[in-house]
């Protein structure tokens, strides 16, 4: 079945640095999906990225879909505190039509 | 604040019990799912109603049964349920039932089984 998967699954980083997650997908996504969930809370969406090549932005965030539209990016530009929490992806299949959940990444930032 | 509402926001129960989680969506979206995170796995996906007719069912064991009796509110029956089964149970809805559509999370029922 469809896989898919993000990296790191930790990353704790210093307020005002970069920080970016990679989500992969064992097959191609007719569409992806960013997720975010602060500790304690429920994921909200995000974004959603539908074309091959794709790039929105939405502040400081950066989406990515890849061209093979296997995989997709998320870069935070000059972290904040409030920017903790735990990132998703997801995707639905070409072939099939359920989301499935990487494992997340979880963004810790020291102040 | 969320769209979906979901009750209890916690719940203990020992293995012989029975319960149900409640989840009622106010976005008239078609589809509602059930998931279950715990901190050993990731989000996974163990039932999804879209237009009230179960549509997938990801082998998740008899012990927890759904239910939706119309589009906007969504149940899940629990009994003689096992330790491991502690998990923060999260219920979501969206427009369309085929994967297009973004989710819309409520805030989950922590469950402990005792």
């Amino acid at each position: 079945g469809q896989q898919v998967m993000q990296i790191p699954q930790y990353q704790h980083v210093q307020e005002g640095e970069d920080f970016t997650t990679y989500c992969n997908s064992s097959t191609t996504l007719s569409n992806i999906q960013w997720y975010k969930q602060r500790p304690g809370g429920h994921p909200v969406f995000l974004i959603q990225l539908v074309k091959s090549g794709e790039v929105k932005k939405q502040k400081r965030l950066t989406f990515q879909f890849g061209e093979a539209k296997k995989n997709s990016s998320l870069h935070i530009t000059a972290t904040q505190t409030t920017d903790v929490g735990t990132y998703f992806c997801s995707g639905p299949p070409n072939a099939g039509n359920m989301l499935t959940f990487g494992g997340g990444t979880r963004l810790m930032v020291k102040p | 604040e969320t769209g979906v509402t979901q009750t209890p926001r916690h719940l203990v129960m020992g293995m012989t019990n029975k319960k149900s989680l409640k989840c009622e969506q106010h976005l008239g979206h078609n589809a509602m799912y059930w998931y279950k995170q715990s901190a050993k796995k990731p989000l996974e996906l163990m039932f999804v109603y879209s237009l009230e007719e179960r549509v997938e069912n990801n082998s998740v064991p008899s012990r927890f049964s759904p239910e939706c009796p119309n589009s906007s509110h969504l149940f899940l029956h629990l009994h003689t349920l096992q330790p491991e089964d502690s998990a923060l149970y999260l219920c979501a809805s969206s427009r369309g039932g085929e994967g297009s559509s973004p989710l819309h999370f409520g805030n989950g029922t922590r469950l402990t089984v005792t």
